[in-house]
């Protein structure tokens, strides 16, 4: 079975500071993965998605995040956050073959400081 | 027009009670999920339904039980409600194996 890791569980920067959250994942097959968003009081966005081709994804609101294969891990990362980027941020992993089961990582809240 | 939509939203009752939350989504995707977030903000996947039928239940207690009545309805109840059952219970669907999930608001549900 997979698993996810997000070995940030809090992180607070300052506005206009840059932004890199973990994400590694266990599964030897394929994978297909996900940056998911969670704002206060509200449920889960798809920030980003990987299914194929060029590891460095582009996201809305100007995420992005690479896949490096040999490191399994999936880092989201952001030039510079705003205030507004205050959320809990979670990873997610599908392996092929897995039964259509999304297997999340516990979580990144990320406080952005005015 | 809202694509998972759940109701209610907000859910507050007391133990030993029975409850229900309610999931539609109007996507036409063939697979709906339920998701508990717990209050350490950890999400994890309860149930799962293809086209009407059961594929993924995960070890959950059997006071738990989901009901499909057609591909577009996933609905959740929960029998003897207990206070280890307060928790955001999220919807979702998706079009099929691997592909992006797109979840309901969630139903906050807290057992006094």
């Amino acid at each position: 079975a997979q698993s996810v890791s997000q070995h940030n569980h809090h992180v607070i920067l300052s506005e206009a500071a840059s932004l890199e959250l973990g994400c590694n994942y266990s599964y030897g097959g394929t994978v297909n993965l996900f940056w998911y968003v969670q704002y206060p009081g509200q449920h889960l966005q798809l920030l980003l998605k990987y299914f194929s081709g060029d590891p460095l994804v582009k996201g809305i609101k100007g995420f992005e995040a690479e896949f490096i294969k040999s490191k399994f891990s999936f880092n989201l990362r952001k030039p510079s956050v705003q205030w507004s980027d205050t959320a809990e941020y979670f990873c997610a992993v599908n392996a092929w073959g897995s039964a259509r089961q999304l297997t999340f990582g516990s979580g990144t809240q990320l406080t952005v400081l005015p | 027009d809202t694509a998972v939509s759940q109701t209610p939203k907000y859910l507050v009752t007391q133990m030993g009670n029975d409850k229900s939350i309610k999931c539609e989504q109007n996507l036409g995707h063939d697979t709906m999920y339920w998701y508990k977030q717990d209050s350490k903000k950890f999400l994890k996947i309860m149930f799962s339904y293809n086209n009407k039928e059961l594929i993924i239940n995960e070890t959950v207690p059997n006071r738990f039980s989901p009901k499909s009545p057609d591909k577009a309805h996933l609905n959740l109840h929960i029998n003897s409600l207990e206070l280890g059952d307060s928790a955001v219970y999220f919807c979702a669907s998706s079009p099929g194996d691997g592909n992006t999930i797109y979840f309901g608001e969630g139903s906050w549900l807290t057992v006094v």
